[in-house]
């Protein structure tokens, strides 16, 4: 099992730039989630799916939008990048029960110029 | 909505000894777990120790024990015999259910802790 892959590790964008960030999972989890890491902040949760067609909005949806077509990919998409999204970005997945814990993703360290 | 404090920015213990970071939360609901991850400077998130809320005894996992005091909302993780490899970013967590059979996790903003040689 790969677990939680993302790609790329690092991106720099410019201003207006749009691009995609890619999430896989090979353990047929349900529930995916993307997270914002910024310094003093934590993660924040920015969109999640409890299976694939169905998406919601977490804490800091703005400028980003994301699509569940199956079960294993959810791509996070920054439809035109702005210095504030700069920031470390988690993927997550696990079954669908409360208290089952996460397997995050390696990360993607995003720089928007 | 959920908060969750971390009051400790920075901590700092010496190899072998003891050292407590402290969580606290803030929820009306009563079902609810709470997690404390790790994050190393490799980025990757670790999960460390989890705690039921309706469950009375305090969650262990190894060096890492947790004090978890539901009426006072407290979290606390306590790590023993700390060793170099424990230095890390600290994430205490709640998780709780939320709408159409999901939950949402919300994180503190962490503990940077460092072991001393």
């Amino acid at each position: 099992n790969a677990g939680v892959t993302q790609t790329p590790k690092f991106q720099v964008l410019k201003t207006g730039q749009s691009m995609t960030l890619q999430c896989a999972q090979d353990m047929n989890h349900e529930y995916m989630s993307w997270y914002r890491q910024d310094p003093g902040m934590g993660l924040r949760l920015i969109h999640y799916s409890v299976g694939a067609g169905i998406t919601d909005q977490g804490e800091v949806p703005n400028g980003y939008n994301v699509s569940r077509s199956t079960t294993e990919d959810f791509p996070l998409r920054l439809l035109s990048a702005a210095p504030s999204q700069t920031s470390v970005y988690f993927c997550a997945s696990s079954q669908l029960s409360l208290g089952v814990a996460q397997y995050f993703g390696p990360g993607t360290r995003l720089t928007v110029l | 909505a959920q908060t969750v404090t971390q009051s400790q920015p920075e901590m700092s213990v010496q190899e072998a000894e003891t050292v407590t970071l402290s969580c606290t939360y803030d929820t009306s609901e009563n079902n609810y777990y709470l997690f404390w991850y790790k994050q190393p400077p490799s980025r990757q998130m670790i999960l460390v120790i989890r705690q039921e809320a309706y469950k009375q005894q305090n969650a262990t996992e190894n060096r890492f024990s947790v004090n978890f005091q539901k009426a006072a909302k407290s979290f606390s993780l306590k790590i023993s015999d700390s060793q170099l490899g424990d230095t890390a970013m600290y994430f205490c967590a709640f998780m709780k259910l939320a709408g159409a059979g999901s939950y949402q996790l919300t994180f503190g903003k962490g503990t940077k802790l460092s072991v001393i040689p």
